[in-house]
């Protein structure tokens, strides 16, 4: 099965919002309610942003949000600060108990 | 607090196999599903698979079935994750992970600390 579609990167300035789309086929992303976000600074392990499509787990700032509309989710990051600048994978838990990963998308802050 | 701490890096030759652990703390092994994701060297992450601690049920990605076994050890709380017939491909770090919630999802809220396999000749 292909990956998620994610644009290969994003930019934006201090202070800016951005977003990012994860797009896949319908049995998927679409008919998923779990769609998860992750932010992965090299060197490090991920670090879960947003699951089940927009619940933000403890501890993760309330400048991430997570929404989805047809066959797309998306990651809304406000108020850009420089400590954002990593990659981003989203992934779905599809209902054959599989999983698939988006192909990343590098967010850098100018 | 939720640890899951896995074995030491890796060196093995082209056609050989890997076995790699995850040992899990901190809650109650079989209430949690564990899953394996992989990242080779500037690559995204590609999942590979699930292991049901409780039941020791799995569920393999297409792309390493044959190639690929998840097992437990309840007494140990211990998940293995065993990849046969390397290939240079197969050089990543491998994460164990486990889910945020006690249904499986994506959601992985604990990430081991990862290992690295290298397959080279």
């Amino acid at each position: 099965q292909s990956a998620l579609t994610q644009p290969a990167s994003v930019s934006g300035s201090p202070g800016q919002s951005i977003t990012i789309s994860c797009s896949g086929i319908s049995s998927d992303v679409s008919g998923s309610k779990s769609v998860s976000w992750y932010q992965h600074h090299p060197g490090k392990a991920p670090k879960l942003m947003i699951s089940d499509v927009n619940d933000r787990p403890s501890g993760v700032s309330n400048r991430f949000s997570g929404s989805k509309s047809g066959n797309t989710a998306y990651l809304t990051i406000s108020g850009l600060q420089a400590e954002d600048e990593a990659d981003y994978y989203c992934s779905s838990y599809m209902s054959s108990s599989t999983v698939l990963f988006g192909g990343g998308t590098k967010l850098t802050v100018l | 607090q939720v640890q899951l701490v896995q074995s030491g890096p890796e060196v093995k030759k082209p056609g050989a196999s890997v076995k790699v652990s995850c040992k899990a703390s901190g809650y109650t092994f079989t209430n949690y599903y564990l899953h394996w994701v992989r990242q080779a060297p500037g690559q995204g992450l590609e999942w590979m698979g699930i292991i049901n601690p409780s039941s020791g049920s799995t569920t393999y990605a297409q792309k390493f079935q044959g190639r690929v076994s998840m097992t437990r050890d309840t007494s140990t709380t211990t998940v293995y994750m065993e990849l046969s017939s390397l290939r240079s491909e197969d050089t990543a770090v491998y994460y164990c992970v486990r889910t945020r919630q006690t249904y499986d999802s994506s959601a992985y809220s604990a990430w081991g600390q990862g290992t690295l396999v290298t397959v080279s000749s």
